[in-house]
């Protein structure tokens, strides 16, 4: 079984400071791909950043970035240059092709983040 | 925008009650999830659909029913809802085909259903 594991429950940060957050994922496969998604308080859900697993170069998308380390099953997310609009749950996800046009997306507990002014 | 659409946003029921939730995926999107996120907790993943037949199951109750239309639009049944099914329903699509997997799962903004 998939599992996604963010060993952060809640984090913060000063405006304009760099942070981190962590994910960890098990799985077997291993052609895969990695998301985190941010839901702000209007609990929209919202794609940040993917990396494909046979990319060994890490995703950049302006501001986030992702270290994606294979082996050791680990993709962290750090923002740079934190804005009060990144307050929000960050949540790491995991996909893999499981067979027969199926797919499970599985997704971490969420980390909640808070930019403080 | 994310192009899926969820409808209706709120709904208030009684414990008993059935309910039924619609999606309407991306233009061109196969693929239907079904996610449930109770207050302050992460998603916890239902149900699969991919043009029209169930792909993965999650943690479904069996109270809890799914189905992919012929338009591709899905609706989520819940039944003898409890005061525990009281949570966010999101529905999400992508275009993922085959073996394939060539972009994210893009979210509906969600149905928020009460249970009293």
């Amino acid at each position: 079984a998939q599992t996604v594991t963010q060993s952060q429950p809640e984090m913060s940060v000063q405006e304009a400071e760099t942070v981190t957050l962590s994910c960890t994922y098990d799985t077997s496969e291993n052609n895969y791909y990695l998301f985190w998604y941010k839901q702000p308080p209007s609990r929209q859900m919202i794609l940040v950043i993917r990396q494909e697993a046979y990319k060994q170069q890490n995703a950049t998308e302006n501001r986030f970035s992702v270290n994606f380390q294979k082996a050791a099953k680990s993709f962290s997310l750090k923002i740079s240059d934190s804005q009060l609009g990144d307050t929000a749950m960050y949540f790491c996800a995991f996909t893999s092709y499981t067979g027969a046009g199926s797919y499970q997306l599985t997704f971490g507990k969420g980390t909640k983040l808070s930019v403080i002014p | 925008d994310s192009g899926v659409t969820q409808t209706p946003k709120h709904l208030i029921t009684a414990t008993g009650q059935r309910v039924t939730l619609r999606c309407s995926p991306r233009s061109g999107d196969l693929s239907v999830y079904w996610y449930q996120q109770s207050l302050d907790q992460g998603l916890q993943f239902l149900i699969q659909y991919y043009n029209g037949e169930e792909r993965a199951k999650g943690n479904i109750l069996e109270r809890f029913s799914a189905q992919q239309f012929p338009d591709l639009h899905s609706e989520l049944n819940l039944s003898s809802l409890e005061l525990g099914d009281s949570a966010l329903y999101f529905c999400a699509s992508s275009a993922m085909t085959g073996n394939r997997m060539n972009t994210e799962a893009f979210f509906g903004q969600g149905t928020r259903l009460t249970v009293v």
